[in-house]
C-alpha cells in the first residue's frame, strides 16, 4: 500500500537559516506529491505539489522536487522567518480519487 | 475566494451529549472527507464520500460516530454519546477528483472539548 515518511520534528532553525524537510514515500503507479501546511489553530493549507517525476512545485519560497529514483520530494527554503513556523504535511495521492496519504507531519520552529 | 466552512469552530460538551458538527464544502466539490487530528494519532481519516454517498466510513467508532450528507451543500459528522476521549480538533475536507487533481480544501476545523 501507500505511506509516507517525513523527518521527525521539531526542527529549530534561527531565521534566515536553511531549511530541508525530508520526505520518502512508497507508492504503486505515479503518484502525486504534496506538501501541506498547518499554521497554529487552522486547517491544513496547500503549500504546493508535483504531479510528475522531475516537476518541481515551488511556493511562497519554497520549493520540492519529485524525484521517482529516490522516490523523495524533500521540502526546501533558501531563508526561512519566524512566520514560517508551523506543521508541514507530506502526502501523495493515487490519482485515483482525491485519496491522499498524509505523513505524521514535522514541526518547525523559526527564532528571531 | 472559495472555502470550506465549519460550524461551529469550538465546542466544549459533557461526557454523554450529542455533538454535531457541520461542513460545508466548496461548491463543486464533490468529494468530501473526514479527518480527526489529536496530538497522539495525529490525522486520521474517519470517512469520506462521493457525490454524497459514503465511501469509506472504516476509520470511524461505529457505534457512536455517524456521517451524513443531507445535500451536496452539508456535511455532518455526529456523535452520540460523546466520550471524553472524543477530544480532538475535526477537519472537513472537499476536494474534486481527476487526473493530477487529488488536491484536497480543508475547513479551518471543529475543536471539540469533551469534559
Amino acid at each position: 500500500g501507500n505511506s509516507v515518511t517525513q523527518m521527525e520534528g521539531p526542527v529549530t532553525l534561527s531565521e534566515e537559516a536553511f531549511l530541508t524537510i525530508n520526505c520518502t514515500y512508497t507508492a504503486t503507479g505515479y503518484p502525486s506529491l504534496f506538501w501541506y501546511v498547518q499554521y497554529p489553530g487552522e486547517g491544513l493549507q496547500l503549500l504546493l505539489k508535483a504531479t510528475k517525476a522531475d516537476d518541481k512545485g515551488s511556493n511562497k519560497g519554497f520549493e520540492a522536487t519529485y524525484r521517482k529514483e529516490t522516490t523523495s520530494f524533500h521540502l526546501e527554503k533558501g531563508s526561512v522567518q519566524v512566520s514560517d513556523s508551523a506543521v508541514y504535511f507530506c502526502a501523495l495521492g493515487n490519482n485515483a480519487g482525491n485519496m491522499l496519504t498524509f505523513g505524521g507531519g514535522t514541526r518547525l520552529m523559526v527564532k528571531p | 475566494d472559495a472555502r470550506v466552512t465549519q460550524t461551529p469552530r469550538h465546542k466544549v460538551t459533557e461526557m454523554g451529549q450529542e455533538v454535531t458538527m457541520r461542513c460545508q464544502p466548496i461548491l463543486g466539490h464533490n468529494t468530501v472527507f473526514w479527518y480527526r487530528q489529536t496530538m497522539m494519532q495525529g490525522l486520521e481519516l474517519l470517512a469520506y464520500f462521493r457525490n454524497r454517498a459514503p465511501l469509506d466510513d472504516s476509520g470511524m467508532p461505529k457505534d457512536r460516530f455517524s456521517a451524513e450528507m443531507p445535500d451536496a451543500t452539508l456535511a455532518t459528522l455526529k456523535i452520540q454519546p460523546s466520550e471524553p476521549r472524543d477530544s480532538a480538533v475535526y477537519f472537513c475536507a472537499s476536494g474534486l477528483p481527476g487526473q493530477g487533481t487529488d488536491t484536497q480544501y480543508f475547513g479551518p476545523g471543529t475543536r471539540l472539548t469533551v469534559l
